[in-house]
């Protein structure tokens, strides 16, 4: 099965924006709003995020947001502090016979 | 609270097969799919399958298909993962989450909304 390419690592200062891309295809990101993000610190389970392309759990910070164009998906985090400091992986419905695909994830790196 | 509380580690020698439970609480149960997905050491999140707590149904990933049962127990509100014919590349961290949506239908899956705290199977003779 196809997987969803997400950058390696990504940095930045607190304070700033970063944005996370998340690229597939036209078989699941392009073809589909049911892309979800996931936030998962060193030895802990994966913590959702974003659901949908764009939608926030309750209780998560309204400083991250998703949004998708075309076969690229993207999470971008505003204001940014070191508890963001973790791996996020993204994911992807991808059809009845696939399911669900998830991305490489990207090491989020707060100077 | 709301959470679901896995078993504890395994050690298995290749060709074993390994139970994992997944113990919902605080939620009801059978309202719920449930889902399996493991990551093994640096890999990605790989999905294995869902059940509908509430009719049984189920779906597995074909890379597992024929090796993954998933079964649940209504009466105790837990979900179980067995996977057989184990080889060392089955070495990582099992995690059963749930469906975000409820139960599913027509084999759409949307969100994994709540997690296990993960169950490490290591796999070695």
């Amino acid at each position: 099965q196809s997987a969803l390419t997400q950058p390696a690592s990504v940095s930045g200062s607190p304070g700033q924006s970063i944005t996370l891309s998340c690229t597939g295809t036209s078989s699941e990101v392009g073809s589909y709003n049911l892309v979800s993000w996931y936030q998962q610190h060193p030895g802990k389970a994966p913590k959702l995020i974003i659901y949908e392309v764009s939608k926030r759990p309750s209780g998560v910070s309204n400083r991250l947001s998703g949004a998708k164009s075309g076969n690229t998906a993207s999470l971008t985090i505003s204001g940014l502090q070191a508890e963001d400091e973790a791996d996020y992986y993204c994911c992807s419905y991808a059809g009845s016979s696939t399911s669900v695909v998830f991305g490489g994830g990207t090491k989020l790196t707060v100077l | 609270q709301v959470q679901l509380v896995q078993s504890g580690a395994e050690v298995k020698k290749p060709g074993a097969s390994v139970r994992v439970s997944c113990k919902a609480s605080e939620y009801t149960f059978t309202r719920y799919a449930m889902h399996w997905l493991r990551q093994s050491p640096g890999q990605r999140l790989e999905w294995m399958g869902w059940i509908n707590a509430g009719n049984g149904n189920t779906k597995y990933s074909q890379k597992f298909r024929g090796r993954v049962t998933i079964t649940r127990d209504t009466s105790a509100s837990t979900a179980y993962m067995e996977l057989s014919s184990l080889r060392s590349e089955d070495t990582a961290v099992y995690y059963c989450a749930r469906d975000i949506v409820g139960e599913i239908l027509g084999g759409v899956i949307d969100a994994f909304d709540l997690w296990g705290q993960g169950t490490m199977v290591t796999v070695s003779s």
